[in-house]
């Protein structure tokens, strides 16, 4: 079974308005986690590492204050996708490492974001 | 800055055998992982290799030249499920952050 887990799977929202996406490792704690984002036919493009207790750390290019995280638990970090643009519709993905299982990373399922 | 790069595309036939080359620069480096993406899901863990030489895992290897910045993976008896996106990425740094390459778009024709 899944041990990261993403929600939603999917969601459409309007333009304007802002989308919050969960990640959760559901069997370990992550002190970090990862947001990706995939546009069709692209590969994953990191946008910020997620930092427990701490402020996240954004890769250049990537607005901190349109991308909202959030890592307020140890199995929990979210997206929030502010004022929701036509080009903001991607595939998001997050990732998490287990430190008790070498070098697994686990992806969550991806969350589908459509903004009309 | 990170550069790693994969062909765009390939072709393949049933039962045949398939090599998916990445060659990498970037500014560290702590391991090289290889994916699979089928459309629309999560990347599924295939490899990891962080010493130089081969992985072998089923119908799945994996080999690591780390002074040629170079690694590929290799699927036998290819088989038609085997039709997916085969991501190559570095961890520069450690931990589990991960750079990707660009994708493999692989096709496994009868």
């Amino acid at each position: 079974g899944a041990v990261v887990s993403q929600h939603p799977s999917w969601v459409i929202c309007k333009s304007g308005t802002s989308v919050k996406i969960e990640c959760r490792s559901l069997d370990f704690q992550a002190t970090t986690m990862f947001w990706y984002r995939q546009f069709p036919k692209q590969s994953l493009m990191l946008m910020a590492t997620s930092n427990e207790g701490s402020k996240a750390t954004y890769e250049q290019g990537v607005e901190k204050d349109k991308f909202l995280i959030n890592h307020a638990s140890l199995t929990l970090s979210t997206l929030t996708v502010t004022s929701a643009h036509p080009e903001d519709s991607s595939f998001y993905i997050c990732s998490a490492g287990d430190s008790f299982s070498g070098n697994t990373i686990y992806f969550g399922e991806g969350s589908w974001l459509t903004v009309v | 800055g990170q550069n790693i790069d994969q062909p765009t595309e390939m072709t393949a036939t049933e039962g045949a055998i398939v090599q998916i080359n990445c060659t990498y620069q970037t500014s560290g480096f702590n391991g090289l992982f290889w994916y699979q993406q089928h459309a629309g899901e999560a990347p599924t863990f295939l490899s990891y290799n962080v010493l130089d030489g081969l992985e072998e895992k089923g119908r799945f290897s994996s080999f690591l030249s780390r002074s040629k910045g170079y690694s590929y993976l290799l699927l036998k008896e290819l088989q038609m499920k085997d039709s997916a996106s085969y991501l190559c990425a570095v961890s520069p740094s450690g931990g589990n952050k991960l750079t990707f390459g660009t994708g493999t778009q692989l096709k496994v024709e009868l």
